[in-house]
């Protein structure tokens, strides 16, 4: 079964500028996690999205927001870029199911560089 | 609120030897969960181990171990003969059982940086 996968890899963009991050689910998993990780902050859980909803959020400001299509795929989109936005985006997805803490995997994760 | 402690930031080791990563939590749920990752320098985030706050049971998966005490509030990881292969960055993390269902978000410590030297 193929693993969570994310593009880009790789991103360079300048302040005031938006950027649109991708990311595929297992397949058969409902549930897409985002978090991203600073060296100053650590791990930090932005949102979850399940059945095109959003159900659970994180702490950052509006402009962090996503969305996720019938295909569970997710995108997570930033405008206006600050350079404090330059981290490691990573992507996760659970099955979805109800009344666990189900266990998420992780894909390869987007750097994104905001100069 | 929930909170992840892994007070070790660095680790350095010789191959061969044994080493164990803390983790200490905070929560007030009865039910939770508890999860180890690891994080090589390519960046992807590798699932090692999950545990329920019901299951207390401690854990050998080859090299690797688990001990998990309710009672300090602690689920340590140990790697017994560590490898070069080993040297990654570890995570403990800690999640509640969502009212809603589903994954809930993962509340993680800071990490252990763990290198094995040959």
């Amino acid at each position: 079964k193929a693993g969570v996968t994310q593009t880009p890899r790789y991103l360079i963009k300048t302040r005031g500028q938006q950027v649109t991050l991708s990311c595929s689910p297992i397949s058969g998993h409902r549930s897409v996690s985002w978090y991203q990780q600073t060296p100053g902050q650590g791990l930090q859980f932005l949102f979850e999205y399940f059945s095109e909803t959003q159900r659970n959020k994180g702490n950052f400001p509006g402009r962090f927001s996503g969305r996720q299509f019938s295909n569970s795929r997710s995108e997570m989109n930033v405008s206006t870029l600050e350079l404090g936005d330059s981290a490691l985006y990573l992507c996760a997805s659970s099955p979805g199911l109800a009344g666990e803490g189900e266990t998420q995997y992780f894909g390869p994760g987007t750097r994104l560089l905001v100069l | 609120a929930q909170k992840v402690t892994q007070a070790q930031t660095e680790i350095s080791v010789v191959e061969k030897e044994d080493v164990t990563l803390d983790c200490v939590y905070e929560t007030r749920d009865t039910t939770y969960y508890l999860f180890w990752y690891k994080q090589p320098p390519s960046g992807e985030l590798v699932f090692l181990i999950r545990r329920n706050s019901f299951d207390e049971q401690n854990e050998i998966s080859g090299r690797y171990s688990w001990n998990f005490q309710k009672s300090t509030s602690s689920f340590n990881f140990t790697i017994t003969a560590s490898q070069v292969v080993d040297s990654a960055v570890y995570f403990c993390a800690l999640s509640e059982e969502a009212p809603q269902g589903g994954s809930e978000k993962l509340v993680f410590g800071k990490g252990t940086k763990l290198t094995v030297n040959p």
